[in-house]
């Protein structure tokens, strides 16, 4: 079965660090979604892209944040100068086309330092 | 806030019993899905549930939306050990938008 993919697992960065993190959704998908998940928090929204730009972001996808799609497979997630308070579960998720279940990734757990 | 609540936050029930989970929300919706979550891990896609539907079943899940009480609920039955898990509603108002999550219920089987 087709499934959206996530990595690193985890990654641990010292506060001001960059990261980068990496998903690729399933294939024939047209519709890309970054959520984090502070532990034992409810899931948060974070941005949402389509036909290569920005749909729709949150309050928290602030300037220290972006998000690419380079090479049509990718989704990445840029964290520019990371903050004790990004640590948190970070999931890619993929939907086919609209009114459809969205698929999650396994996540990536970021820990800052 | 488009979410709302979701009850119980904490379930504790006996290997073979029925476990229900509620949601409420605020705002008019377009679907509601339920997903769940095993400690540390992903967000697993149960059941997708369209504002115009009132009732939906998949293997042991059972979801109902009530959309004049803006509240679903999910229904496991015959409970396993294996069911253990958070599980948590999400809300959309459409199209491809965002999904909204509640907190989650904590679900514990016991065997």
């Amino acid at each position: 079965e087709p499934e959206v993919t996530q990595t690193p697992s985890h990654q641990v960065t010292q506060m001001g660090q960059e990261v980068i993190l990496r998903c690729v959704p399933i294939s024939n998908h047209l519709y890309f979604y970054w959520y984090r998940q502070i532990l034992g928090q409810k899931v948060e929204f974070l941005v949402s892209f389509y036909n290569n730009e920005i749909s729709e972001k949150s309050e928290i996808f602030d300037d220290q944040f972006s998000v690419e799609r380079p090479d049509g497979s990718n989704f990445t997630l840029k964290i520019r100068s990371t903050k004790l308070e990004d640590s948190a579960m970070y999931f890619c998720a993929s939907i086919y086309r609209g009114n459809t279940e969205a698929f999650f990734g396994q996540g990536t757990r970021l820990t800052v330092v | 806030s488009q979410q709302g609540e979701e009850d119980p936050q904490a379930l504790s029930i006996q290997e073979g019993e029925n476990a229900t989970m509620n949601c409420s929300y605020k705002t008019s919706i377009n679907n509601l899905q339920w997903y769940r979550q095993n400690s540390g891990r992903g967000l697993v896609h149960l059941i997708l549930i369209r504002s115009n539907e009132r009732e939906k079943h998949s293997g042991r899940l059972r979801v109902t939306l009530d959309t004049s009480k803006k509240s679903s609920s999910l229904l496991i039955t015959a409970s396993r050990a294996a069911d253990t898990a958070s599980y948590f509603c999400a809300t959309d108002l459409g199209g491809a938008q965002k999904l909204v999550f509640g907190q989650g219920t904590r679900l514990t089987i016991n065997p």
